[in-house]
């Protein structure tokens, strides 16, 4: 069974710091999705990651990829505001993801 | 393009009732799921389809039916609701599975048991 879990689950920081959450799943999978997801609202794709060694950036924040130690990271340069919300890592599996627990980043001024 | 539509938006039922939870899409997407979340928690799988006809279970089916009688819509069914129940369920649809693109969600439909 394809378990998804990523670390830290609440991550308060201040502005303009760096972090990087991690997402790392059980199972072999070259399909990772990361989503946003702002309080009381839907979800929102991110990045795409579809083979290993993929990095993708958006903005302040870059996604990659290593499917050899089923690992993926979201880092997060010079942190704003407007950064806040719950960050979803999701793997795909037969046809259906999986999504880990989520991580609440709070970014304070 | 409305994408991906899930009515009602809210609702509160008393346990033991029953209730429809609509979902249609108009991406023509052969792909259609359904998840819940739980506060604080990550979205688990609830049911999914991958064409009109064809059914089958995620992580947490046990209380919830569907079926998938048309490409556009994916109905999921509560019955004999209880507490356990209270969620936030959200429709999600992709072509081919997650595949390029991953998901479109809907705004979700908040529920409340009591």
């Amino acid at each position: 069974e394809l378990k998804v879990e990523q670390n830290p689950l609440f991550l308060s920081m201040q502005e303009g710091k760096n972090y990087t959450i991690y997402c790392n799943y059980s199972t072999t999978s070259d399909r990772l999705y990361w989503y946003r997801q702002d309080p009381g609202k839907s979800l929102e794709s991110l990045f795409v990651l579809l083979s290993n060694g993929a990095v993708k950036q958006e903005g302040r924040l870059m996604a990659s990829l290593d499917t050899k130690a089923r690992l993926s990271t979201l880092h997060i340069t010079a942190a704003v505001h407007d950064l806040s919300a719950t960050y979803f890592c999701a793997v795909g599996n037969t046809g259906k993801l999986i999504f880990g627990q989520g991580t609440t980043l709070q970014v304070k001024p | 393009n409305a994408g991906v539509t899930q009515t009602p938006k809210f609702r509160i039922l008393k346990i033991g009732q029953s209730m429809t939870l609509q979902c249609t899409q108009d991406m023509n997407h052969n792909y259609m799921y359904w998840y819940r979340q739980d506060p604080g928690m990550g979205l688990k799988l609830i049911y999914y389809s991958v064409g009109a006809g064809i059914t089958d279970k995620g992580e947490v089916p046990n209380g919830y039916n569907v079926s998938r009688s048309t490409t556009e819509d994916f109905p999921l069914r509560l019955e004999l609701a209880a507490p356990s129940q209270t969620s936030v369920y959200f429709c999600a649809s992709s072509h081919t599975g997650p595949a390029n693109y991953g998901y479109t969600f809907g705004s979700g439909t908040r529920l409340t048991v009591v």
